[in-house]
């Protein structure tokens, strides 16, 4: 059973830097999946961040693409999110997922809520 | 803000049918495959439809989905109480490079 879980400061100031990591098991990052971000402001719909391939290979939603990277780390079997100049709009729940093809997101983490406050 | 548009809510009775509109473009939808979550209250998203018309194993037949030109529809009949959710389509922006999701539907039974 593919289970992906995320981790990281709930808790960020404005300006700052918000770094989450999402656990995966089940499943080997380095299999032919992409690893997603997907946001969620509080009683908003969803927001799609961005992807990676094992490979390293990304792509981002170009309204965030200055402020956010996302990488993978095989050794680990882990894949993270960056995401920097903070604002009060980035307050959401963050979800990491696996996209196994085609937009497939067919599994989901259980979501972290971050809120950026000083 | 999202270029795929839903309804923002949709409703009828426990038994009957309703069906969810997600309307994009030619650089979306036209030329890529869309999929279908279901959000329960309090819960991460499931996927209900891939590849337009496809249902992963244990989604119940009473979901289905279609796509037409630039627009893609899911439909849910027999209506159950359980049904009460928020629905978003998705799929890949050829232009943006980069996935979208719709604007999202609340069904109310």
């Amino acid at each position: 059973q593919v289970q992906l879980q995320e981790s990281g400061p709930r808790l960020v100031k404005p300006s700052g830097t918000l770094s989450l990591t999402c656990a995966v098991s089940g499943d080997s990052i380095s299999n032919s999946n992409w690893w997603t971000w997907v946001r969620q402001p509080p009683g908003k719909g969803l927001e799609w961040i961005g992807e990676v391939f094992h490979t390293g290979k990304t792509y981002y939603i170009p309204s965030l693409k200055s402020r956010v990277t996302i990488s993978a780390d095989k050794s680990k079997n882990h894949f993270s999110l960056t995401l920097n100049s903070l604002t009060a709009a980035d307050t959401a729940l963050y979800y990491c997922v696996r996209n196994s093809g085609n937009s497939k997101f067919d599994y989901w983490g259980q979501g972290t809520l971050v809120t950026v406050s000083s | 803000q999202s270029v795929l548009t839903q309804p923002p809510s949709v409703s009828a009775a426990p038994g009957q049918k309703v069906t969810i509109s997600c309307s994009g473009s030619s650089s979306n939808i036209g030329n890529n495959y869309v999929s279908w979550y279901q959000q329960l209250p309090g819960t991460a998203p499931k996927l209900l439809i891939y590849e337009n018309v496809k249902r992963p194993s244990g989604i119940p037949d009473r979901f289905s989905g279609s796509k037409s030109g630039t627009s893609a529809t899911l439909g849910i009949t027999g209506l159950q109480t359980g049904d009460e959710a928020d629905y978003y389509c998705e799929t890949w922006d050829s232009s943006l490079s980069a996935g979208i999701f719709g604007t999202g539907t609340k069904v109310t039974v």
